[in-house]
């Protein structure tokens, strides 16, 4: 049974908004399991965009944010690209920093 | 420009070993935590191992599913990150990454290697 719960799979239109969720099962997520969000493209390496729920990494696109909403973390993207077209996974931080990482999500922009 | 190179992936057998490393350009290694994540075929990422730097004595986590079996070392005069693989198991067949904590954990990821357990 996973202990960090994400969609399989999330499909978005080009330009409009969708929101990822990371969930425990254990309860609910808050700012001290230190939610992480991580995009994967095929063949590549991840790309971290989100650290401790809410911060960006230079590198991040300013049309992802990251949140906490009902119990859950949340990944929301805003005016989707079709380069956005992507696995992303959420990493939860348990007993001593451990992070466990979430099955992923496929999000498709169509 | 941050850069983490990984190697030693190789093709082993069930029951033998492999040493991972990892080489750090662009920081200074010595002052950051380093972690190895790996991904199995097809599947998700899962964390590995973590050790920490100098000012934390170099202590060392170890996920449960290779406790006892993997050991992550480093050599800050190196610039070098390694996993020493015991061992080792068909589960453990995966893409294995080495990632650096700065802002935050993994903000910098390698490209991977490759360990296949297989006789």
């Amino acid at each position: 049974q996973a202990v960090v719960t994400q969609e399989p799979s999330l499909t978005v239109s080009p330009g409009g908004t969708v929101t990822l969720t990371c969930g425990s099962i254990s309860g609910a997520v808050t700012s001290g399991h230190y939610p992480y969000w991580f995009q994967q493209k095929p063949g590549q390496a991840p790309r971290t965009l989100i650290y401790d729920t809410n911060n960006k990494h230079s590198w991040t696109p300013a049309r992802f944010s990251g949140s906490l909403l009902g119990g859950k973390a949340a990944l929301t993207l805003s005016g989707a690209q079709p380069e956005d077209e992507a696995e992303y996974y959420c990493s939860l931080c348990y007993s001593g920093l451990r992070p466990v990482f979430g099955g992923g999500t496929k999000l498709t922009v169509l | 420009e941050v850069q983490l190179v990984e190697s030693g992936g190789a093709l082993v057998q069930p029951g033998g070993s492999l040493r991972l490393s990892c080489a750090a350009f662009g920081f200074t290694f010595s002052d950051h935590y380093m972690d190895w994540v790996r991904q199995a075929p097809g599947k998700g990422l899962e964390w590995v191992a973590r050790i920490r730097n100098k000012a934390e004595s170099y202590t060392t986590e170890y996920a449960a599913s290779v406790r006892g079996r993997f050991t992550i070392s480093r050599d800050d005069s190196e610039y070098s990150l390694y996993l020493q693989m015991n061992s080792l198991k068909t589960e453990d067949t995966a893409v294995y990454f080495c990632a650096r904590a700065g802002s935050g954990f993994f903000d910098y990821w390698g490209e991977g290697t490759h360990v296949s357990v297989s006789s």
